[in-house]
């Protein structure tokens, strides 16, 4: 069984600071890794999603990188805003035995709660 | 904008009376999901359509039902809510290994 573990669980720096969260699965065999926030009583927004065949995916000042035989995905947010404020939760889906694909449902790790002082 | 809406966001019942939550979707998506997220976990899987065809986790109790008359529509029914499914319930919808799309969630309370 698939398990997903983001260290750290929650994480408060200062405006600007460059920072890196962490996420690990134990099952290599993933189809693909997402990196979504969530702000305290929404739903998720995605921010980066990563093939299995891909090493990393940016998008402005964040970017992830993915090493899936080590099970390891890190999330680098650059000059860190108190807009960033949310909660980090990565999941991944796996392959699948449909032939259609893109069925199978997420597993995500617990998030970390991120606090940028301003 | 194209979007996934969840109805209510905020739902009171009382223990033992059944409830419906419903999400609707403008993506044209096959894929629709539910999601239990429970205070300070990991959401967890409940059940998914792919087009009309119904995918029950293995742990998820009896208690929880869908349906989905149409692409657009999926309700989550709750025959008999107890304490412990107090919770944010999240809809998703994709299509094939595109991105999935999360709703804004509806807050469930049990009194």
């Amino acid at each position: 069984k698939q398990e997903v573990t983001q260290i750290p669980a929650a994480l408060s720096v200062p405006e600007g600071e460059n920072l890196v969260l962490n996420c690990s699965f134990t099952d290599s065999a993933i189809y693909n890794l997402q990196w979504f926030r969530q702000d305290p009583g929404k739903g998720l927004t995605s921010l980066l999603l990563i093939q299995s065949s891909q090493r990393e995916q940016t998008s402005g000042r964040l970017n992830a990188s993915l090493d899936k035989s080590s099970g390891r995905s890190t999330l680098y947010i650059a000059a860190s805003q108190p807009g960033d404020s949310a909660t980090y939760l990565c999941a991944v889906s796996h392959d699948l035995p449909y032939s259609g694909g893109g069925a199978d449902g997420l597993t995500f790790g617990k998030g970390t709660h991120l606090i940028i002082q301003p | 904008d194209a979007m996934v809406i969840q109805n209510p966001r905020y739902q009171v019942t009382q223990f033992g009376k059944p409830v419906t939550l419903s999400c609707s979707q403008t993506l044209n998506h096959n894929v629709m999901y539910w999601y239990q997220q429970k205070s300070s976990q990991a959401p967890k899987l409940l059940f998914h359509y792919y087009d009309k065809d119904f995918n029950n986790e293995a742990d998820t109790p009896d208690n929880f039902q869908s349906r989905r008359p149409n692409t657009s529509f999926c309700f989550l029914d709750i025959r008999s809510p107890g304490l412990g499914d107090a919770a944010m319930y999240l809809c998703a919808t994709s299509r094939d290994y595109r991105p999935q799309h999360f709703g804004d969630g509806t807050r469930l309370s049990i009194l």
